[in-house]
Parts: C-alpha cells; sequence; structure tokens
C-alpha cells in the first residue's frame, strides 16, 4: 500500500525554536505539498515542491520555509515557532500527469503545539 | 480555480443513503471533480473522481449533470464509521501546477 509518512504524530516546541517536520513518500511522486488545518479555516497550503530542489509558495508561506534534497522527502521548516503556528500540518503527494487517476495521498497529520 | 458550495453539515441514520451535492458554477472545461474524506486527526482520503456523467467505485458513486455545474456524491448504507468531513474539489488535475483548493467541506453525522 502506498505511503505518506510524517515524523511525528504529536509535537510540542517553545516559542522561538527552530521547528523539523518531516514527511517521506516510497510512491516515487514528482508533487509533494505541505497544507496546515485549523478549525473553521479548513486546509490551507503552506509550500508545495514539483520536484527536488524545486519549491512554490502556497498561500500562506509567511514563517515557513521548506527543502526537498531528495525525490521521496518533503520537509517544512518554522524557522522561529510562534504560537499561532499551533496547528495541524499535513504532508500530500501526488503523481504527475496522473493526478485525474489517483487524486493526493495525504499523511496522518502532525499536531503541533507551540507554548 | 472553480469555487465550491457545498452544505456545512448533514445528519443521517445507519444503513440510509446519503446525497451530498457540490454546487460549482464555474466550472472550467479542463476540470475533474474530486471528493476526499477526512476523519478526526487524519489527512484527507481520496474517494472518488470524474469529468461528467457518472462514476461508480467500491466506496460512493458521483453523479455529475449534463452541465457539470454541480455535482452529488452519493454514500450507498452509511455506517457509523462513514461519519467524516466530505470535501469536494475542483480543478485541472492534469496540471504539473495544480495544488489543492480546500472548501470548508461537509461534516456528516450518522446516528444508530
Amino acid at each position: 500500500d502506498v505511503k505518506v509518512t510524517q515524523s511525528s504524530r504529536y509535537l510540542v516546541k517553545r516559542t522561538g525554536e527552530k521547528v523539523f517536520l518531516e514527511c517521506v513518500q516510497d510512491m516515487d511522486h514528482e508533487n509533494m505539498f505541505w497544507y496546515r488545518q485549523d478549525p473553521g479555516l479548513g486546509l490551507r497550503l503552506i509550500y508545495f515542491s514539483y520536484d527536488v530542489k524545486m519549491k512554490e509558495k502556497g498561500d500562506i508561506p509567511e514563517g515557513y520555509s521548506v527543502s526537498r534534497e531528495k525525490k521521496e522527502r518533503f520537509s517544512l521548516i518554522l524557522e522561529s515557532a510562534s504560537t499561532n503556528q499551533t496547528s495541524m500540518y499535513l504532508c500530500a503527494s501526488t503523481l504527475v500527469p496522473r493526478q485525474a487517476l489517483y487524486g493526493y495521498t495525504f499523511g496522518s497529520g502532525t499536531r503541533l503545539t507551540v507554548v | 480555480l472553480a469555487k465550491t458550495t457545498q452544505p456545512i453539515s448533514m445528519d443521517s441514520y445507519e444503513g440510509q443513503e446519503v446525497n451530498i451535492t457540490c454546487s460549482h458554477n464555474n466550472i472550467a472545461t479542463n476540470d475533474y471533480i474530486t471528493w476526499y474524506q477526512q476523519f478526526p486527526s487524519q489527512g484527507p482520503r481520496f474517494i472518488i473522481q470524474g469529468y461528467k456523467t457518472k462514476v461508480t467505485n467500491e466506496v460512493a458513486s458521483l453523479f455529475i449533470p449534463a452541465d457539470r455545474k454541480s455535482s452529488t456524491l452519493s454514500l450507498p448504507r452509511v455506517s457509523l464509521s462513514d461519519t467524516a468531513v466530505y470535501y469536494c474539489l475542483v480543478g485541472p488535475t492534469m496540471d504539473s501546477s495544480y495544488k489543492l483548493i480546500f472548501g470548508s467541506g461537509t461534516r456528516l453525522l450518522v446516528r444508530p
């Protein structure tokens, strides 16, 4: 079964810390995405990547950066964590150009709390 | 990307058929309609996708009228485990730069 694995299910970090959220997919997908999900706001796209070393800003990139050194791994970095970054973070991947057949595969999410 | 409108919530009982309708008046010629399901504390899961008429898989059916301005997700004989949020998305899925834009979804509650 295909998988998108996020390294942590729950994470608690202090304000000002640098935080790394890791995502690995085993499907050889080109596209990878990071979303955050908040009550009442739905899923919002932070960053995405079409290929290794490629990245594009989503709708809410401020305070975040990403890294894609290998095709299977896409990391989200919170440069200096703040309490308003407390959220559920979801990683997803998809195969191009066969999205019409398979859709996106999401990980189980990382619930990050910044205190 | 076409905007979608769907009911905020729906209630049903076990064993009933549930139909969730999504409105997408500005759908473009190369847009597909895709539905995702999300359980609490999990990522969304792809359910079904279609372009026109009817699509059926082991989980659901998707009905799309000729004008494609709306679509209906049909869940046959729901069970308690179908309680989830259902998202309707519209977009050009063959576009390599396509990114998913989620709306608020429909919260389905299945009662015993």
